[in-house]
Order: C-alpha cells, then structure tokens, then sequence
C-alpha cells in the first residue's frame, strides 16, 4: 500500500474553504484516496474517497491529481465543529483489509 | 439506530489483569478491525476479522487476542502480558471485500493504574 505525506497542522479562517493537502507519490493504479476525520476522543468518521475522478458529497470535495500523485481535501465553508485531525489513506482496491492510518494533519478553524 | 457500540467508554485495569473490550455492529458487515491509538500518534492494527471463526494479526498483536464467534461481536482482550496497555481502543467494520469503506465505533480508553 502507498504511503501518504501529509503536513502536521493547519490552521483555517471560520467560513473560508478548508484545502488539505496530501502527498502519494507511490500510489499504484489500484489504489484508492480516502480521507477520515478524526475529533478529539472520538472515532474517525468517513468523509469521501476517490480513485480517479474528482469526488464531491454533503462534506467536501476531493480533488486528485491526473498523475493520481496528490490529492487535495476541500472543506468548502469551514466552521469551528472542523477542528479535527483528518487522515488521508490509500487503499488498495484488492488483496488487503491493511487500512494505515498516519498521523495526518491537524485542522484548527478559527474564529 | 446502526452503529458500532465499543463498551466500556472508560476502562480502568490494574496491572497483571486482563480485559476484555466489547464490540458490537448491527451493519451486517462482514469484516471487522481492533486498532490502537497513543495520544498524538495515528491508528496501528492490532487485530482484523474477514468473517466468522476467522482473524488474522495485524501490525501489533502482540499482547492481545480477539475471538470472532459471531457475525456482530468482535471483543478484544488486552493480556496482562501487553507491556503498555494504555491507550485508545477503536472497533470497526467494513462490508466484505478490500477496498470498502471502513466505519468506526467511538473507542475505549484503556488506563492501567
């Protein structure tokens, strides 16, 4: 499974867009990007994923790259109930149940 | 509502006891997880389970042992020979098959005192 780079923290303005940046350079063409946030003391909850194409739910947006290099996780509005760790994975579509989650970035939304 | 229900919240177990942390979803997923957390750091896999009567080990099973006797309940057991127990305890399940998306109960702390 590719490995994922992500920078430690972030800092975003309340009502501005949230764009979280991950790096993997390694992914293979079978591999999926998913992304998970994770509040304080609580479990991680599923935000979206993507394989090529560009993805977009209720949450967010996810954009990745043509080379499927990098990735980029957009909260279009940020609020305060943002302030999370969110973790960027790539998942193998076979062969694996191995999610590896990293220390992923931590998001502050500020007031 | 559906769910991964991880009781007890808040677990505290005196050194040299085991313990045991429950599991339970009503998703009818087939696959389930143990992972572990320390404060700052990101999820290690202890344990997976791609069906009933099945487990495999994952990158720190030392110290610990599930049993999957049924399709809704996975529990967990931190042994007394897990040198460093404390820590946050997160169950999860995923339907059958690689590459599905995995969904979290709400953890345990686990604090040896």
């Amino acid at each position: 499974d590719a490995k994922t780079t992500q920078p430690p923290s972030m800092d975003c303005a309340e009502g501005r867009a949230a764009n979280l940046p991950c790096n993997h350079s390694t992914i293979s063409g079978n591999e999926y990007v998913y992304w998970y946030r994770q509040i304080h003391s609580q479990g991680p909850q599923y935000i979206i994923h993507g394989l090529k194409n560009n993805e977009t739910n209720e949450m967010a947006s996810l954009i990745i790259t043509e080379d499927r290099k990098s990735s980029t996780l957009i909260l279009p509005h940020a609020t305060l109930r943002d302030t999370a760790v969110y973790y960027c994975i790539a998942l193998r579509i076979s062969g694996t149940y191995k999610y590896i989650f990293g220390t992923g970035t931590r998001l502050k939304v500020l007031a | 509502d559906g769910g991964i229900t991880q009781s007890p919240k808040y677990l505290f177990r005196k050194e040299g006891q085991n313990v045991t942390l429950s599991c339970e979803q009503n998703l009818n997923h087939d696959a389930m997880y143990w992972y572990r957390q320390d404060p700052g750091q990101g999820l290690r896999l202890i344990y997976y389970s791609q069906i009933v009567n099945d487990f495999q080990k994952g990158d720190i099973a030392e110290g610990y042992s599930v049993s999957r006797e049924k399709k809704e309940s996975f529990p967990l057991t931190v042994t007394s020979a897990q040198k460093n127990p404390t820590a946050f305890y997160l169950c999860a399940s995923s339907i059958a098959g690689s590459g599905n998306t995995i969904y979290f109960g709400e953890g345990s702390w686990l604090t040896v005192v």
